[in-house]
């Protein structure tokens, strides 16, 4: 298995334009969930799905960020307008079962926003 | 919701020294206790977990205890290796309330040979 796959690696964008990160969970995993890393924050859970559905999306920040899970396979992060302040990098985790069960991790995408 | 407070935020040790790492937690409900380590640059990844209905666990270099009581846990790494310089977080999980992982701020490990 690949691992949890993420989409870009790496994006640079000017202030007010939309973005859109990209993740494929592992095969079989029921739970997905949208980390969001910067140093003074560290890891801030932003939503998580079960089963395609959102459970608790309390942590996105502002009506700005959005999240879909359309199938079992891919899910979307957006965040239209972007703002400088929404630099950072984006994880996005699943795992098998919703509890007590390892999250693997993607590689993340690196979010610029200039 | 879970709070989960880490400390040290930064820890240096001699290569063959033990680390050990603290964390607590506020959700009397929370029952999974995963470490993540983090290197520079690269994706989290778990090095060790444990359940609630466990007290220790052990994995060659590496221990966790759990204290439901205090509501604490720990890592211990012992004959401490280059290779283990990196960040580590604990994380809390319950059944209830919000069920995906919160986690602690980190602690950025270096290990001096």
């Amino acid at each position: 298995d690949a691992g949890v796959i993420q989409s870009p690696r790496h994006e640079v964008t000017e202030m007010g334009q939309e973005v859109t990160l990209r993740c494929k969970p592992i095969s079989g995993h029921n739970s997905l969930f949208w980390y969001r890393q910067t140093m003074m924050r560290g890891l801030e859970l932003l939503i998580y799905f079960n089963n395609n559905v959102p459970i608790d999306d309390s942590g996105m920040p502002e009506d700005r960020f959005s999240a879909k899970m359309p199938n079992a396979s891919f899910s979307t992060l957006k965040i239209q307008p972007s703002e400088p302040r929404d630099s950072a990098v984006y994880f996005c985790a699943s795992s098998r079962e919703l509890m007590n069960t390892e999250a693997f991790f993607g590689q993340g995408t690196r979010l610029t926003v200039v | 919701g879970e709070n989960v407070e880490q400390h040290p935020s930064t820890l240096s040790v001699q290569e063959g020294d033990s680390a050990v790492i603290k964390c607590t937690y506020s959700d009397s409900a929370s029952n999974y206790f995963p470490w993540y380590k983090q290197e520079l640059g690269k994706r989290p990844q778990l090095i060790i977990d444990i359940r609630s209905n466990v007290g220790e666990k052990k994995d060659q270099r590496i221990a966790v205890t759990l204290n439901k009581t205090a509501k604490h846990f720990s890592l211990h790494i012992t004959e401490t290796q280059p290779e283990d310089s990196a960040v580590y977080f604990c994380a809390a999980r319950g059944d209830t309330g919000r069920r995906a992982l919160t986690f602690g701020s980190g602690t950025r490990l270096q290990v001096q040979p």
